[in-house]
């Protein structure tokens, strides 16, 4: 079975403070993607990344980064937490096919309150 | 960018009925594919459904089927003698065949099933 995991569950930070969230899954998949998850919004794309060191914003990068120096391992930064920046984050991973039925599999999430 | 919409935050159906959860999209693409996700409370998203666009024929497993119509740009879940575990947040999402493997997710419908 596929295995998305997230460091943390629940995490509480302060104003200001440099956030990082990280994901890792076990089945080498080349694609991660970051989702931010906000009552009555749904799920939005934060960043995604197709490769290792490669990066791509998705609809909602704004005072967000990312970093993946490693294929299983896919981390989102926050570089100054706001509170608008309190939310559910979700890590998903995926293969690559051309053409194919390509599925998601999600991480546990992680529940950030700014404080 | 593609939009996914579903029209109902909320449902709720007897154990045992049928519901079905709408959702409809725009897209000028041809081709691409369609997911229903399933979020049970405090646990983590996995796919129930998945469709593609070139294919006429429903998709079905086990007790959840689609009505996909292309046309009308539809894609409705139908979930059959309903049980208390189907209880969840439903979203909708939509991946281009063209542009990589992101998904546009919908605002999502929490189902709730009563006994």
């Amino acid at each position: 079975d596929v295995k998305v995991t997230q460091s943390s569950r629940y995490l509480v930070k302060r104003t200001g403070e440099k956030v990082f969230l990280e994901c890792v899954q076990d089945m080498d998949h080349e694609n991660m993607f970051w989702y931010r998850q906000d009552p009555g919004l749904g799920l939005r794309l934060i960043y995604f990344s197709y490769d290792v060191k490669m990066k791509e914003k998705g609809d909602i990068p704004e005072g967000y980064s990312v970093s993946r120096e490693k294929k299983e391992r896919f981390s989102l930064i926050l570089e100054s937490a706001s509170t608008n920046q309190t939310s559910m984050y979700l890590c998903a991973s995926s293969p690559s096919g051309a053409g194919s039925l390509i599925e998601q599999y999600f991480g546990p999430g992680t529940r950030l309150t700014v404080t | 960018a593609q939009t996914v919409t579903q029209s109902q935050p909320e449902m709720s159906v007897q154990e045992a009925e049928t519901v079905t959860l709408s959702c409809t999209y725009d897209t000028s693409e041809s081709d691409y594919y369609l997911f229903w996700y399933k979020q049970p409370p405090s646990r983590q998203m996995i796919l129930v459904i998945r469709q593609e666009a070139y294919k006429q024929q429903n998709a079905t497993e086990n007790r959840f089927s689609v009505n996909f119509q292309k046309a009308a740009k539809s894609f409705s879940l139908k979930i059959s003698d309903s049980q208390l575990g189907d209880a969840a947040m439903y979203f909708c999402a939509y991946r281009s065949a063209l542009s990589g493997y992101a998904l546009n997710f919908g605002k999502g419908t929490s189902l709730l099933v009563t006994p």
